[in-house]
């Protein structure tokens, strides 16, 4: 079975940095992602870690311990359109996606 | 590019009544092909995916079943809608094989059952 786990709710202030920890204990594994989703929509890709270590793309940056369970999602510069759910997903070696419920990051000015 | 459509885009049905939700991709060929839930303020269920035509996998027993009669086209159907089929249905593909990396999603269907 797979069991992931993130916050619920975040909160922070427009330019500052934001981290959203995530923690699972899956059969097999076979990459982590980081999914963005605003109200109403449908999830975006942010990236794709399957090795141990920091992968950045602009002011997202997203880190992964394998022997810990345990990856981030590292947020920088806030800005009001940061305001979204972000959805921690593990592939298990069938190329199948575990999602977490998502944790609610709200941008305040 | 690659484009994934979806439709219809909200849906309300009673209760008893059936269902077929149609989810197509263009620009790829012999994707990998997922139906997932979303639930009001919970993460995505994955209902069944599919490596290729003809070939589907159910994740969850329920009174949902899904279909591959194309390459690139899948479709999610309900003989008997229940109150708890209400939600977000999403389609997404990924590439097949070993290329099985990210999933990108369809616009989706918001289902309300009443």
């Amino acid at each position: 079975g797979q069991n992931i786990d993130q916050p619920t709710e975040m909160t922070a202030t427009e330019g500052a940095i934001v981290q959203i920890n995530c923690t699972y204990q899956t059969s097999g594994f076979n990459g982590l992602f980081w999914y963005q989703q605003h109200a109403g929509e449908a999830p975006t890709f942010l990236s794709y870690n399957v090795l141990d270590g920091l992968e950045e793309k602009g002011r997202f940056s997203s880190f992964l311990s394998r022997s810990k369970g345990y990856s981030y999602l590292l947020l920088k510069e806030l800005q009001m359109k940061d305001s979204a759910s972000y959805l921690c997903a593990v592939r298990s070696n069938d190329y199948k996606l575990s999602f977490g419920a998502g944790t609610t990051v709200t941008v305040r000015a | 590019s690659q484009t994934i459509h979806q439709w219809p885009a909200t849906l309300v049905q009673p209760v008893g009544s059936p269902l077929s939700l149609e989810c197509t991709v263009e620009g790829t060929s012999n994707p990998n092909l997922y139906w997932y839930r979303q639930a009001a303020g919970r993460g995505l269920q994955l209902l069944f995916y599919s490596v290729g035509i003809g070939q589907i996998s159910s994740e969850v027993p329920q009174n949902l079943s899904a279909s591959r009669p194309q390459d690139r086209q899948f479709i999610l159907s309900s003989k008997k809608l229940l109150l708890s089929d209400s939600g977000f249905y999403l389609c997404a593909w990924s590439g097949g094989g070993s290329r099985a990396y990210e999933q990108y999603f369809g616009p989706g269907t918001r289902l309300t059952v009443t």
